[in-house]
Parts: C-alpha cells; structure tokens; sequence
C-alpha cells in the first residue's frame, strides 16, 4: 500500500514567494497532520484535520500560513508571503481515529525541505 | 495539558553496547497511548511501537524493547548490543485526544563502529 505522498521533496525559493506544499494521505485514514520541523523548534504540530475538517490550528504561526483539505484524499499548506524564518522539513502524516480516543499511529510522509532565501 | 519530556538531547555510544532512551511524559487523562518514533538520517518518521495505559506489560521485539511504568510515568526504549544502523532520533510522543499526539524533542543516537 501507498504511504503518505508529500511533494515536493524540496523547494527552495525567494522570500516573498507563495509556497505550496501537497500531501495526499493514505487511503482510508480519516486524520491528517501539517508538521514542521526545526532544529531550534523541534517538531512543531501546525495544524490537524478530522474528516477534512479543521479540528485544531492553534500551531499555525501565523495568518501567512494556511491549510486546506478539500477531500478525503488531498490536503495542501501554503505559506504566502514566504520568509526566510519559514524555512523548516515540513512533514504531513495520516491516521485512522476511531471514537474518542484511538491507539492508532501517525504514519509520517518523507518531508518538504524548504528553503526560503 | 500534555507534555512529554526526553531529557537525553544526544546520546553516543559504541556498537555492540547496550543503551536506553528515556521518555517522561504528563496527563491528566486516565486513558491515554505511548509511542515511539524513528527518525535515521534519511529524514523520514518510522513508527516502532505503541502502548496503551491500561497495558503495562514490557514489550520485546528483537534488539528492542520498551519499559512502561505508570508509577513513574515513563516509557523508556532499550536497544541491545546496538548498531550502527540504529543511529537516529528517537521521539516519544503522548496521545490523548482524538488524533492529536504531543512529540517529545528526541534523542540523537550515535552508534559508533
């Protein structure tokens, strides 16, 4: 079975750049998480949806950050304007909940390295 | 609020020597899950291993195992005449809510040859 695709693989562009990052979840798993990931913040939850629905956004930094998750199977981060400080590993990871709590793992995509000059 | 502590920032040891990674976490929630992420120097987060609070039972899988100890609230990993190839970051990470995991800063583990 497919993991978790994230694309692109790495993006390297000027400030002031909208940014796009793409991730497509596994099949069948309801959750989707937008992390990021630095060597002074460590790994940082942006944002997680349940059913395509936003459930908890309180990690995105900013209004220049924003996700969305128009289906089941595609949920994109863009970052517009783009600044050098945003420059992280950016990784998307799938689960499947189950009622209100659940014993699922997360199931991590390979990261967006990106590089704001 | 949750909040998971992995107090080892680096760790360095050389192969074939045994090693432990601690993991103290804190909730309030009386039902709650344990994990263990890898993460080698390809960058990418593997899954390892899961415990659920009403389970305190070691776990063993090859080289690895995992101590749970509610009393004390840890969850500490334990590799065996390690390797090379174990070289990675290690993250604990708690679980309470529906879907949302709280990470740890992670270990760098350095298996030396």
């Amino acid at each position: 079975d497919a993991g978790v695709i994230q694309s692109p693989r790495h993006e390297v562009t000027e400030m002031g750049q909208e940014v796009t990052l793409r991730c497509k979840p596994i099949s069948g798993h309801n959750s989707l998480f937008w992390y990021r990931q630095t060597m002074m913040r460590g790994l940082e939850l942006l944002i997680y949806f349940n059913n395509n629905v936003p459930i908890d956004d309180s990690g995105m930094p900013e209004d220049r950050f924003s996700a969305k998750m128009p289906n089941a199977s595609f949920s994109t981060l863009k970052i517009q304007p783009s600044e050098p400080r945003d420059s992280a590993v950016y990784f998307c990871a799938s689960s499947l909940e189950q009622g209100a709590a659940s014993n699922q793992p997360q199931h991590f995509g390979d990261g967006t390295r990106l590089s704001i000059l | 609020a949750q909040k998971v502590t992995q107090a080892q920032t680096e760790i360095s040891v050389v192969e074939k020597e045994d090693v432990t990674l601690d993991c103290v976490y804190e909730t309030r929630d009386t039902t709650y899950y344990l994990f263990w992420y890898k993460q080698p120097p390809s960058g990418e987060l593997v899954f390892l291993i899961r415990r659920n609070s009403f389970d305190e039972q070691n776990e063993i899988s090859g080289r690895y195992s995992w101590n749970f100890q509610k009393s004390t609230s840890s969850f500490n990993f334990t590799i065996t005449a390690s390797q090379v190839v174990d070289s990675a970051v290690y993250f604990c990470a708690l679980k309470t809510n529906a879907g949302k995991s709280t990470f740890g800063d992670g270990t760098t583990l350095t298996v030396k040859p």
